[in-house]
């Protein structure tokens, strides 16, 4: 069974920095490109950033490049976002997903929310 | 960058009744077009990938179709599990992944 958990959520104040950790189990974690995507309270789902299985192809969303960061740790079936520089707008669910590039994303976690708020 | 729009916005659905929403992408994705669920709380759940296949143990009243900029999803008979909202998403042209603003199906 596919199992999605993130962590790291929490209460920042803007300008802040915060890590969202994702562990994934029951796939071959190390073959699939992650992905990560927030929903804004009250919004639709925001696609935030992903990475291949080998951390070679990284993608960000405009809005995150230079404040967001992407890794992976494949012998630890893990990923991570380091969030630097928070705004009120990143405010969010912030979901890890499955699936490659070029298919859609499969399998998701429950979420982790981060509220950057004075 | 694509541009997803879903209409309409809300649909007030009595259960039993046959559903369709719409989603447009502002140019072609071919068939690179998913369908999510998500209910209240919850995470989203993919229903429907590369336009019409639905997704492992996905109840057979859901179906999709359309290709190139316009899709639709069919519910053909709401059960009350089925209230929540629907979101497409296109991953033809990456980056970025592309989502609808969602569509939320609701009791009438």
């Amino acid at each position: 069974e596919v199992q999605v958990v993130e962590s790291g959520g929490g209460l920042v104040k803007p300008g802040g920095s915060l890590r969202l950790s994702c562990a994934a189990s029951g796939f071959s974690f190390r073959s699939s490109s992650m992905n990560w995507v927030r929903q804004a309270p009250g919004k639709g789902l925001e696609w935030v950033s992903s990475i291949s299985s080998s951390s070679s192809y990284i993608y960000y969303e405009d809005s995150v490049k230079g404040r967001f960061t992407i890794s992976r740790d494949n012998a630890k079936n893990s990923v991570f976002l380091q969030m630097n520089s928070l705004r009120g707008e990143d405010t969010a669910v912030y979901y890890c997903a499955t699936g490659d590039y070029g298919d859609p994303f499969d399998y998701w976690g429950q979420g982790t929310l981060v509220t950057v708020s004075s | 960058d694509i541009v997803m729009t879903q209409s309409p916005a809300t649909l007030s659905v009595s259960p039993g009744e046959r559903v369709t929403l719409s989603c447009r992408a502002s140019q072609s994705v071919s068939s690179n077009l998913a369908w999510y669920q998500q209910k209240p709380g919850q995470a989203p759940r993919l229903l429907i990938y590369g336009a019409s296949t639905r997704a492992t143990g996905v109840p057979a009243r859901f179906g999709g179709s359309g290709s190139g900029t316009e899709f639709t999803l069919t519910i053909s008979s709401l059960q009350s599990e089925d209230f929540a909202v629907y979101s497409c998403q296109q991953y033809n042209n990456w980056p970025p992944w592309t989502f609808g603003q969602g569509t939320k199906v609701e009791i009438k």
